[in-house]
């Protein structure tokens, strides 16, 4: 089974409402990575989370990790159609990170 | 500041040719760098990975090598193409070792084999 699991797969929401994309780790977490992919494209760094407990903003998205560091959230404040795309979780493992199943957000008007 | 390069950007190629994608990093010394393949609708999975010149990690057993011939390049190759090689190939780098590796991807090249 997957080390990391993301939820939901994919996400469909009306532009304007709020949504939260969850990266669970089978192991502790000593750095969580948020990434956002547009289709067909690389991977933008969004956030890293270290500490258990720690929540981090930019713009519009909000990440937090919890205080057990075995589970992460993603949130998005008032969605807007430049927020489409496949958001990625991916935890530290010396030297690599891995990744999770990513989740297909899509915004619509 | 830190670029990283990969090429070709799209490439279809019939079963049993053989590959060679190649990623270069400009701006930094001694990353570490890796490759990851997409598969259609899933996450990333990490293929291959090197922390020096000629040191090779493979993650997941398959007919796909990587070799890293300077300190900035990393290739990968394969002898022979599979329908299952098809996917998104990114290459992506990172600086220091342990934990805490944020990493900076390439823009991707996408693969498809017919």
């Amino acid at each position: 089974s997957q080390e990391l699991e993301q939820s939901p797969q994919s996400l469909i929401v009306q532009e304007g409402k709020n949504l939260t994309i969850n990266c669970t780790s089978s192991k502790t977490l000593y750095g969580l990575y948020w990434y956002k992919q547009k289709y067909g494209e690389g991977l933008i760094f969004l956030m890293m989370l270290q500490k258990g407990g720690e929540e981090k903003s930019h713009e519009k998205i909000t990440a937090k990790l919890d205080e057990k560091k075995q589970q992460s959230s993603l949130h998005i404040t008032a969605s807007q159609p430049s927020h489409a795309g496949i958001y990625l979780c991916g935890a530290d493992r010396t030297d690599k990170l891995i990744f999770g199943t990513g989740t297909r957000l899509q915004v619509f008007p | 500041s830190q670029t990283i390069h990969q090429w070709p950007a799209t490439l279809v190629q019939p079963v049993g040719s053989p590959l060679s994608l190649e990623c270069t990093v400009e701006g930094t010394s001694n990353p570490n760098l890796y490759w990851y393949r997409q598969a259609a609708g899933r996450g990333l999975q990490l293929l291959f990975y090197s922390v020096g010149i000629g040191q090779i990690s493979s993650e997941v057993p398959q007919n796909l090598s990587a070799s890293r011939p300077q300190d900035r390049q990393f290739i990968l190759s394969s002898k022979k193409l599979l329908l299952s090689d098809s996917g998104f190939y990114l290459c992506a780098w990172s600086v220091g070792s342990g934990s805490y590796n944020e990493q900076f991807f390439g823009p991707g090249t996408r693969l498809t084999v017919l």
